[in-house]
């Protein structure tokens, strides 16, 4: 098992475009985060599924937010009609349960620009 | 409304002294407090990590306490090497841990 991949690792689209990214988690990790980074931020939370169960949404994902993880495997996350204010660093991370003795696994992260 | 934060954007500490690195929360619901360090380019990797039953982990050269009264926590490096140099990011979660709250992060530059 590699880890946590996503794809792609970066994307550049123009304001107004829709974009879509996918994470592929570690096989036996059983929940799935989304998580975004801004310059100079920490990680923010935007969502996060046990299996195929979508539990948890950050206000910060607004209507023009959608993720799914069908069959509770991999994930997409979409972002319609883009903004500028969207570009940032999109974090997935997966887990087993809780684990909160070892923390999640992150990918290496899709870096979105909207120009 | 941060609800954790580290104060210090950025660290500079001599090879083979002590890198100090600190964070504070205010959610009294939060029981559970993680660190992660962050590569250019990479994701965040887990470090360490504490229960609120504790008041210190320690593993290899990494040690965290955990001051509940004053709501903050810090991580000790001894000693600081080169390869530690990154940003370090302070979490934390409540006893449901369906979400990390992350700190801003503090860049650790470690001086040959």
């Amino acid at each position: 098992d590699t880890g946590v991949s996503q794809d792609p690792r970066h994307k550049i689209t123009k304001r107004g475009q829709n974009v879509t990214f996918r994470c592929d988690p570690i096989s036996e990790h059983n929940r799935l985060y989304w998580y975004r980074q801004t310059l100079g931020q920490g990680p923010e939370f935007l969502t996060y599924f046990q299996n195929e169960a979508q539990l948890e949404k950050s206000r910060l994902l607004s209507d023009r937010f959608s993720a799914e993880r069908p069959k509770g495997s991999f994930s997409t996350l979409e972002i319609q009609r883009t903004e500028q204010g969207d570009s940032a660093m999109y974090l997935c991370a997966s887990s087993w349960d809780r684990s909160s003795t070892i923390g999640y696994t992150f990918g290496s992260g899709t870096r979105l620009t909207v120009v | 409304d941060q609800q954790v934060k580290q104060n210090s954007p950025s660290l500079s500490v001599q090879e083979g002294r002590i890198s100090i690195l600190n964070c504070d929360y205010t959610n009294s619901m939060f029981d559970y407090f993680l660190w992660y360090k962050k590569y250019p380019a990479e994701g965040p990797t887990f470090l360490i990590s504490i229960s609120s039953i504790k008041d210190k982990n320690e593993d290899g050269r990494f040690t965290v306490f955990l001051n509940k009264s004053a709501k903050h926590l810090s991580l000790h490096i001894v000693p600081s090497q080169p390869g530690d140099s990154a940003v370090y990011f302070c979490a934390a979660t409540d006893n449901a841990g369906n979400m990390l709250t992350f700190g801003g992060g503090t860049r650790l530059m470690v001086k040959p």
